[in-house]
């Protein structure tokens, strides 16, 4: 059965600290995105990636960076956390070039991050 | 990607077919209408899409008009489980770089017993 998962479900952090944020796909997919969502505003897509130590900005890319260094695995990094990015952090895995117009992303769990 | 209209929710008895329309005017030649849903405190799930033709899979059945600005998703018997958030997303084909969706508000579907 494909799999997403992410670090954690919940996370409590303070204003300042620096926030990782872990996903792994068992699917052996090239893309890998980090999305949050929020009430009102729907799935925004922060990052994503095609390949290993790829990158490319999304919607809203300011105040985080990412990392991957192996294909299965997707970090985003909140550098200096602020409560602006209290939010559900979805992270999502795909494969591409099937045809037909196929783009099932598989998505993770979520983590919800409070900052206080 | 072509912008798409839903209603904010809608209600269904369960066992009965739920259908959840969709518009989207301005699609061009080369989008396709994809659906997912999100149950409360999951991850989206990819449903089905289409391009020009009715399609169908063991969750769903997406109907698309013949000038294709508008589609219905039908589930044929809808089930409790089946209450989620339910999104239309219209874009082209995904290309190795910006194979990324955009999730609006979507419809609320609540199956009643």
């Amino acid at each position: 059965d494909v799999k997403v998962t992410q670090s954690s479900r919940y996370l409590v952090k303070r204003t300042g600290e620096k926030v990782f944020l872990e996903c792994v796909q068992d699917m052996d997919h090239e893309n890998m995105f980090w999305y949050r969502q929020d009430p009102g505003l729907g799935l925004r897509l922060i990052y994503f990636s095609y390949d290993v130590k790829m990158k490319e900005k999304g919607d809203i890319p300011e105040g985080y960076s990412v990392s991957r260094e192996k294909k299965e695995r997707f970090s985003l990094i909140l550098e200096s956390a602020s409560t602006n990015q209290t939010s559900m952090y979805l992270c999502a895995s795909s494969l591409w070039g099937l045809g037909g117009g196929v783009d099932e992303q598989f998505f993770g769990p979520g983590t919800r991050l409070t900052v206080l | 990607d072509a912008k798409t209209t839903q209603p904010p929710s809608m209600d269904c008895a369960e066992g009965r077919a739920a259908n959840l329309p969709c518009n989207h005017s301005t699609i061009s030649g080369n989008e396709y209408v994809y659906w997912y849903r999100q149950i409360h405190s999951q991850g989206p799930q990819y449903i089905i899409h289409g391009l020009k033709n009715n399609e169908t899979n063991e969750m769903a059945s997406l109907i698309i008009t013949e000038d294709r600005k508008s589609s219905t998703l039908i589930l044929p018997h809808a089930t409790l489980r089946d209450t989620a958030v339910y999104y239309c997303i219209v874009r082209v084909a995904p290309v190795r770089a910006g194979n990324m969706l955009t999730f609006g508000g979507g419809t609320r579907l609540m199956v009643k017993p």
